[in-house]
């Protein structure tokens, strides 16, 4: 079984203010790592896909980075907004046609 | 919208019966992927079809069965439904065999 934690569990952020999230995942095997975001009553929304060490993503305010030797990978949001507020699921590829999903960290942002 | 259709969007059944989820992914895909997400649980990755194969196996149970049309439609049967198989069940399809996906707007299951 793989281990893949994601931390926070949840997370409360004031709107402006920056964050950021963590992903770890065993380093071995490494293809890939996916980062979706879920928004409640909606389906999981493909951000990133990175695949080398040091690959650094960017999508508007939301950003990733991804160290595969010791098996992690950030995202940051800048400046937080209302509609940013969904579960984040990060989820490494190991070469064996399926991903292995987190349990995500839960990000709400207060107005 | 990302083109992935499953049907029905809501289900509610009784225990011991047996259901069918329907899927049919985005014109081209030939990976399809199954996903279950129960309460306080993470998405839990079921099954693989690419191309009508089956291609890789997550911890999906006996009582569970899929497979992929020459459509390229897929189903998945639940059958002994039991109360705790009451879950979203989501699938995504994609070009490639690397395990991604777009996914689909979810089926509900709700067991009684």
């Amino acid at each position: 079984i793989l281990n893949v934690e994601q931390s926070p569990q949840s997370l409360h952020v004031q709107e402006g203010d920056s964050t950021n999230f963590t992903c770890s995942f065993p380093s071995s095997n490494f293809y890939a790592l996916h980062w979706y975001r879920w928004e409640t009553a909606k389906s999981p929304e493909a951000l990133f896909v990175m695949t080398l060490n040091g690959d650094e993503k960017k999508k508007g305010r939301i950003s990733a980075t991804l160290n595969t030797k010791e098996g992690y990978s950030y995202l940051y949001i800048k400046g937080s907004q209302p509609e940013d507020s969904a579960t984040y699921l990060c989820a490494p590829y190991f070469g064996n046609e399926k991903l292995t999903f987190g349990t995500g960290t839960r990000l709400t942002i207060i107005p | 919208d990302s083109g992935v259709t499953q049907t029905p969007k809501h289900l509610i059944t009784a225990t011991g019966q047996r259901v069918t989820l329907r899927c049919s992914p985005r014109s081209g895909d030939l990976s399809v992927y199954w996903y279950q997400q129960s309460l306080d649980q993470g998405l839990q990755f079921l099954i693989h079809y690419y191309n009508g194969e089956e291609r890789a196996k997550g911890n999906i149970l006996e009582r569970f069965s899929a497979q992929q049309f020459p459509d390229l439609h897929s189903e998945l049967n639940l059958s002994s439904l039991e109360l705790g198989d009451s879950a979203l069940y989501f699938c995504a399809s994609s070009g490639s065999r690397g395990g991604e996906g777009d996914f689909g707007p979810g089926t509900r299951l709700t067991v009684l």
